[in-house]
């Protein structure tokens, strides 16, 4: 059973320009989650999208965006990049929304922002 | 606001010692508490969970104590071998809001052979 993948694993920005992340979750999930992980914050929840609706929304400016597609596969979107956002964003897939449901996390795409 | 605080931020132990670490919680709506194994280029992976009406879940060498009155949960590492040496969270969520977790700070462990 393939795993959760992240594309692409690395990426290289500039201040001032967007970039879009891609997540493909295990066959058969139907949540995707999004999550910032930093030295200095730690792991930061995004937001979390099930069934191609946003059910949750962490505390990031609108300048972060994320959809999800009929086939479950989700893109985050960061425009406007600052120093800020150079992080690895990691992707979780889980069966559903909800009830303590395993969360499987993908290898996460390191962007670094210059 | 942190909202799960998590002790220590490292910890050092040899073989076959154990690896005991705490985190504590705010939001009394939590009620599902995992923990996450992390290795360097990976992603976390779930290790363990617990669930407030149960005070202790065993897995293996791995350990949840629960303690709903004081707000805190620990993870016990029994045996601990180098294999385990990694970077450990601990978090919560709201079962009826989704799959939003809340992680505590992390903790690096080091087994020393």
């Amino acid at each position: 059973k393939a795993g959760v993948t992240q594309t692409p694993r690395y990426l290289i920005k500039t201040r001032g320009q967007q970039v879009t992340l891609s997540c493909s979750p295990i066959s058969g999930h139907r949540s995707v989650s999004w999550y910032q992980q930093t030295p200095g914050q730690g792991l930061q929840f995004l937001f979390e999208y099930f069934s191609e609706t946003q059910r949750n929304k962490g505390n990031f400016p609108g300048r972060f965006s994320g959809r999800q597609f009929s086939n479950s596969r989700s893109e985050m979107n960061v425009s406007t990049l600052e120093l800020g956002d150079s992080a690895l964003y990691l992707c979780a897939s889980s069966l559903f929304s909800g009830a303590g449901t395993e969360a499987f996390f993908g290898q996460g795409t390191r962007l670094t922002v210059v | 606001q942190q909202q799960v605080k998590q002790s220590p931020q490292s910890l050092i132990v040899q073989k076959g010692g154990i690896s005991i670490i705490n985190c504590a919680y705010e939001n009394t709506a939590f009620d599902y508490f995992p923990w996450y194994q992390q290795f360097p280029g990976k992603g976390p992976a779930l290790l363990i969970a617990i669930r407030p009406d149960v005070s202790e879940k065993k897995e293996g060498r791995f350990t949840i104590s629960f303690n709903k009155s004081a707000k805190q949960f620990s993870l016990h590492i029994m045996d601990s071998q180098p294999g385990d040496s990694a970077t450990y969270f601990c978090a919560a969520s709201i079962t009826a809001a989704g799959n939003k977790l809340t992680f505590g700070g992390g903790t690096r462990v080091l087994v020393k052979p």
